[in-house]
């Protein structure tokens, strides 16, 4: 079965970085597109990040773009997001996600991992 | 990249039908035929509920169905039980980006 494992979340000062990961298995990772998909405490879901299965086409949310790089290692079934100069507002569980074959939701999903921005 | 608008809550009894609608623009829910529906619980990660508008993937119970009109999309769950009590989420493609609605509480009364 589709199996999506987040790591990497953790407690980062303003200003800094972190990089998540997101390891995939049960299915052929490289034949299909991926998401990261953000959550702050209490509030609804946010698109933050997706590339396609070859690794390219890379779309950003505009809260995120030019600090967050989305890649993936297809030798490693691996998803990934480096997250730079963080704020408080980048404070939110975050989710990978794959794409549906052929359309545009997301039909797998990890359990999540929590990135908490604080001093 | 405005969110979508979803009602903040709505609430039935069990065996009666909700509708929650997400309403965007013309650039998302009304240009493409991408709308996708998740259903989250407490603590846990979203699952997906319907795509395309319509679709219904296995293993999702057929009470649940998914229509558009114009820039509106709607989600229905007909003959409400209580394990539908949760959050959910309309999602549009809106080209090269996706926006979600703010998210809908369903209570069972």
């Amino acid at each position: 079965q589709v199996q999506l494992v987040e790591s990497g979340g953790g407690v980062v000062q303003p200003g800094g970085s972190l990089r998540l990961s997101c390891a995939a298995s049960g299915f052929t990772f490289s034949n299909y597109g991926m998401f990261w998909v953000r959550q702050a405490p209490g509030m609804g879901l946010q698109w933050v990040a997706s590339l396609w299965d070859d690794g390219g086409n890379k779309h950003y949310g505009d809260s995120v773009k030019g600090r967050f790089t989305v890649s993936r290692d297809n030798s490693m079934n691996t998803l990934y997001l480096q997250m730079n100069s963080l704020t408080a507002e980048d404070t939110a569980v975050y989710y990978c996600a794959r794409r549906d074959s052929g359309g545009n939701s997301f039909d797998s999903w990890g359990q999540g991992t929590l990135v908490t921005v604080s001093s | 990249q405005s969110a979508l608008t979803q009602p903040r809550s709505v609430s039935g009894s069990p065996g009666q039908s909700v509708t929650v609608s997400c309403t965007g623009s013309s650039r998302d829910v009304g240009g493409y035929n991408y709308v996708s529906w998740y259903q989250q619980f407490p603590g846990k990660a979203p699952k997906l509920m319907i795509y395309d508008v319509s679709k219904r993937p296995s293993g999702v119970p057929d009470r649940f169905s998914g229509s558009k009109s114009g820039n509106t999309a709607s989600l229905t769950i007909s003959g409400l039980q209580a394990e539908d009590e949760a959050d959910y989420y309309c999602c549009s493609y809106a080209g090269s980006h996706w926006l979600f609605g703010g998210g809908t509480q369903v209570t069972v009364l």
